[in-house]
């Protein structure tokens, strides 16, 4: 089955930026989105089609994307930012949805 | 304003059957594909089904296929799982998501729990 590998944690300090990786082998046909889940919470969209940013979200969240690696940046982290970050796409049929294992995010 | 409402998780023996419900409103739900997705006590996301706009086609994650049934009744706004043969492998938090499509999945339900124990 198709899998998207995330690294489990990362860690950096207030005001650093933050990236995110997840890799695919079919990131290059299908979109990748990603969501923030804090604890006890809803997941929350926060980048769709690879570097949208949906309205609400602020400007310090941005996607990229290069071959078979999807890219979360947050710059200028916040304590605020603290949270699980999942990338989310689906196989080259577009059929089976699929998850990545979650990134830790920790602001020291 | 767009609400997702599930309902229908508890404990339940393996081997039994529960059938969770999600209950839309804000948005014309007849319109809109639908997922079902899970979370393990202290794991990651899992995508288990969707389901399209008039219910005439599903999916399934491997894991779940051929035990749990995605269904919807666009009249009453509503999204089903019907989920048989539990095992404890299936305890977890399930959330209802709308797909919009290629903007994703803006908007989740706010989880209903599932425990599979004896």
């Amino acid at each position: 089955s198709y899998e998207l590998t995330q690294p489990p944690s990362v860690s950096v300090s207030p005001g650093q930026t933050a990236r995110i990786t997840c890799s695919g082998d079919a990131l290059p046909k299908q979109y990748a989105y990603w969501y923030q889940q804090k604890p006890g919470q809803a997941p929350v969209l926060v980048i769709y089609k690879d570097s949208e940013r949906p309205s609400g979200i602020p400007e310090r969240f941005s996607g990229s994307s290069s071959g078979t690696t999807v890219t979360l940046t947050i710059s200028g982290v916040q304590a605020e930012d603290e949270a699980d970050y999942y990338c989310q796409s689906a196989d080259s049929s577009g059929t089976y949805k699929v998850f990545g294992g979650g990134t830790k995010l920790t602001v020291l | 304003e767009v609400q997702l409402v599930e309902s229908g998780g508890g404990l339940v023996q393996p081997g039994g059957s529960l059938r969770l419900s999600c209950a839309a409103s804000g948005f014309t739900f007849s319109s809109y594909w639908m997922h079902w997705v899970r979370q393990a006590p202290g794991k990651g996301l899992v995508w288990v089904s969707r389901i399209n706009s008039d219910g005439s086609s599903t999916s399934y994650a491997d894991s779940v296929k051929g035990r749990f049934t995605i269904s919807r009744d666009n009249a009453k706004n509503t999204l089903y799982l019907q989920m048989n043969s539990l095992r404890a492998e299936d305890t977890a938090v399930y959330y209802c998501a709308r797909d919009r499509k290629s903007s994703g999945w803006s908007n989740w339900g706010q989880g209903t729990l599932v425990t599979v124990s004896s």
